[in-house]
């Protein structure tokens, strides 16, 4: 157990939908990860959160925004799904995240996506 | 642009060492990371390597850096079946923490 907690594991849900997933990372991490797992992709890093602040940003769609709470959680919203959001999608904490030094990465369980 | 590349399958016997390869594109990377991924799993940090060194051991895990050829590669020693999962190189790449290779599988047969 890594400690980083996802809800919900699996979510179904249909084209054109909205959907939420929640992050609460791991106690005393200030940092938070969000990424893609797909079978055609591979692990795709979405974006990064620093104590509330957007830090870093990847291959995110518009359709896809994120925030870090006060309390540190963070969420991962999805708009307008299509067939092809459907993935794993990890959240991941580090206790910074700076770059150029070394920020173990704990990962969550992932949370589940099939878009019917 | 970032590319960390890997061969996506590789089979073993039980008892037998693995040795799993990678290469990667940034050759400022200070650290390069090895992650595994078990079924219906997370990743989970394995081990890590600092770019100025060549090599790390970690019990029956050992990591080579080649920082000319830009190869990486893992060697797992006595390879048992619950070594069995996905393993992922990674590197940070920019402003990106890290960027994964798409995994290697790695079977082991009994």
């Amino acid at each position: 157990d890594s400690g980083v907690t996802q809800t919900p594991k699996h979510l179904i849900t249909a084209t054109g939908q909205r959907v939420t997933l929640r992050c609460s990372p791991r106690s005393g991490d200030l940092s938070v990860y969000w990424y893609q797992q797909s079978l055609d992709q591979g692990l795709q890093f979405l974006i990064q959160y620093y104590n509330g602040e957007e830090r870093a940003k990847g291959n995110i769609l518009e359709r896809f925004s994120a925030q870090q709470f006060p309390d540190l959680h963070s969420e991962l919203n999805l708009s307008s799904l299509e067939l092809g959001d459907s993935a794993l999608y990890f959240c991941a904490s580090s206790v910074t995240g700076s770059p150029g030094i070394h920020n173990e990465q704990f990962f969550g369980p992932g949370t589940r996506l099939t878009v019917l | 642009g970032e590319d960390v590349e890997q061969s996506l399958f590789l089979s073993v016997r039980e008892g037998d060492s693995s040795v799993i390869n990678c290469t990667y594109t940034d050759s400022s990377s200070t650290y390069l990371y090895w992650y595994k991924q078990e079924p219906g799993a997370g990743l989970q940090l394995l081990t890590y390597i600092f770019s100025n060194m060549d090599m790390k051991q970690d019990q029956r895990l050992t990591v080579l850096l080649n920082k000319k050829d830009k190869h990486l590669s893992l060697r797992i020693a006595d390879t048992q079946t619950g070594d069995s999962a996905i393993y992922f190189c990674a590197e940070p790449w920019g402003n990106t923490p890290l960027v994964f290779g798409k995994g290697t599988r790695l079977s082991v047969i009994a």
